[in-house]
C-alpha cells in the first residue's frame, strides 16, 4: 500500500513570491491535514479537509489556504510568502477517525 | 504556558536500556494521547495511541496516561539504536482533528 506521498520534496522561493504544495492521500482516505514544522516551533496544526470541505483551520492568517479536489488529494498554497514561513510542511491522513494520521515525509519550503 | 510541555533532550542511554519519555499538559479535555516517532528528513510515524486513563501495551513500547496528573508516559525497554529518534507525543480533544503536539525528545540509543 502506497503511503502518504508530499511533492515536492524541496522548494525554494523568495520572499513575497506564492507556493504550492500538493499532496497525495492514502488510498480509501477521505480526510487530509496541513501541519507546519517550524525549527524550536514544533508542529502547528494548519487545515483538515474532508469530503472536498474545510473542516478546521489553526492560528494561520489567510495567505494560507488549500483544498481538496474529488480524489481526496489536497493542495496547500502559501501566498506572499515571509521569511519565517520556512519550514516542514508536513500532510497526513486517515479515515475519518480523530486518532491514527499517517504523514508523509513533507516539503522542505525555503523562503530567501 | 504551552498546552503541552516535552522535554527536548537531548537523551542518551545505552543499548539496552528502559528509556521514560514524557509529556505534561494543561487542557482537561483532551482525550485521545498519541506518540510518534520522527527520523530525520521523514514525516512523524504513529507508535501508540490511547484513549482516556490507562496503560497500552504494543511489543518494547508501553504508554501510560494519568489525566488526574495530565501527564503522559512512553516506555521503551530493551533499546534499540534503531530506536534513535525524535519522539514526539499529541493529544486531541473531542472531534476538531487539531492535534496539539509537545516539541519532541531527541533520542540517541549507543551500541
Amino acid at each position: 500500500e502506497a503511503g502518504v506521498t508530499q511533492s515536492p520534496t524541496h522548494l525554494i522561493k523568495t520572499r513575497g513570491q506564492q507556493a504550492t504544495l500538493r499532496c497525495s492521500p492514502i488510498s480509501g482516505h477521505t480526510s487530509v491535514y496541513w501541519y507546519q514544522q517550524a525549527l524550536g516551533l514544533g508542529l502547528q496544526f494548519l487545515l483538515w479537509y474532508d469530503e472536498g470541505e474545510e473542516r478546521n483551520r489553526g492560528n494561520f492568517p489567510p495567505r494560507f489556504s488549500g483544498r481538496q479536489f474529488p480524489n481526496y488529494s489536497s493542495e496547500l498554497n502559501v501566498n506572499a510568502l515571509e521569511l519565517e514561513d520556512s519550514a516542514l510542511y508536513l500532510c497526513a491522513s486517515n479515515t475519518g477517525t480523530a486518532y491514527g494520521y499517517t504523514f508523509g515525509s513533507g516539503t522542505r519550503l525555503t523562503v530567501v | 504556558q504551552k498546552e503541552v510541555e516535552q522535554d527536548p533532550g537531548p537523551l542518551s542511554v545505552p543499548e539496552g536500556a528502559i528509556v521514560s519519555l514524557n509529556c505534561t499538559y494543561s487542557n482537561s479535555a483532551f482525550q485521545y494521547f498519541m506518540w510518534y516517532r520522527q527520523y530525520s528528513r521523514k514525516g512523524p510515524e504513529l507508535l501508540m495511541y490511547t484513549y482516556s486513563s490507562g496503560n497500552k501495551e504494543d511489543g518494547r513500547f508501553t504508554a501510560q496516561v494519568d489525566k488526574s496528573s495530565k501527564y503522559i508516559s512512553l516506555f521503551i525497554r530493551d533499546s534499540q539504536p534503531s530506536d534513535s529518534a525524535t519522539y514526539l507525543c499529541a493529544m486531541i480533544a473531542g472531534n476538531n482533528r487539531k492535534l496539539i503536539w509537545g516539541l519532541g525528545t531527541s533520542l540517541a540509543v549507543n551500541p
